[in-house]
């Protein structure tokens, strides 16, 4: 089935430093969507995706969709305390269904 | 206010019953989905439904069950044919047809004891 690679697993980083990290996989996908989930709740939407190329803010926290369709990167810059929790990345192509595929997620620390 | 609220957010259950987690939203999504997480890990796909009346398998159905009675609630049911049923569990929604954008309930955590 569909799979995406997302990297790196884990990243332990101080406070104010930038964070970066990306999805790749074999198939193409349309849209591409970032999440962020705290201990114990549902993941939160933070930045989506719907064009080849497309490069999107939100704060802090800027994202891309890459030109093959097949990989996007979601970086966060200065981070705070706030921001420790775990990123998903997920792909979905319209066109062939409406299922939704889900990297499996970058936990972020920040060493105090 | 519109949202997808998943009930209840704790579960305990003695082994062997089944069980149903509810989950429902006011967002007129036409696109549901139930998701397994584990801990440390991502999230798989248990069921999905693009329409009412109208689901599919995802990547672990086996144990599990649901119904699409309603457009607003799909609810799920962990089989005591699930062999390992602990786990936090994520309802979600989206518009369908064309609408990308997912969003998550809560969780409910079932603890089999």
């Amino acid at each position: 089935g569909q799979q995406l690679n997302q990297s790196p697993q884990s990243m332990f980083i101080q406070e104010g430093e930038d964070v970066s990290m990306n999805c790749t996989s074999s198939s193409i996908f349309n849209t591409w969507l970032w999440y962020k989930q705290d201990p114990g709740e549902g993941p939160v939407l933070l930045i989506a995706l719907y064009k080849a190329g497309e490069l999107t803010s939100n704060g802090r926290l800027t994202a891309q969709f890459g030109i093959t369709r097949k990989d996007s990167f979601l970086n966060i810059s200065a981070s705070i305390p706030s921001d420790v929790g775990i990123y998903f990345c997920a792909g979905l192509n319209m066109n062939r269904d409406d299922k939704i595929i889900f990297g499996k997620g970058t936990r972020l620390h920040i060493l105090p | 206010d519109g949202g997808i609220t998943q009930s209840p957010k704790y579960l305990f259950r003695k082994e062997g019953q089944n069980v149903t987690l509810s989950c429902e939203q006011n967002l007129n999504h036409d696109a549901m989905y139930w998701y397994r997480q584990d801990p440390g890990q991502g999230l798989r796909l248990i069921y999905y439904s693009q329409i009412v009346n109208d689901f599919q398998k995802g990547d672990i159905a086996e144990g599990y069950s649901v119904s699409r009675e309603k457009k607003e609630s799909f609810p799920l049911t962990v089989t005591s044919a699930q062999k390992n049923p602990t786990a936090f569990y994520l309802c979600a929604s989206n518009p369908g047809q064309g609408g990308t954008e997912a969003f998550f309930g809560q969780g409910t955590r079932l603890t089999v004891v």
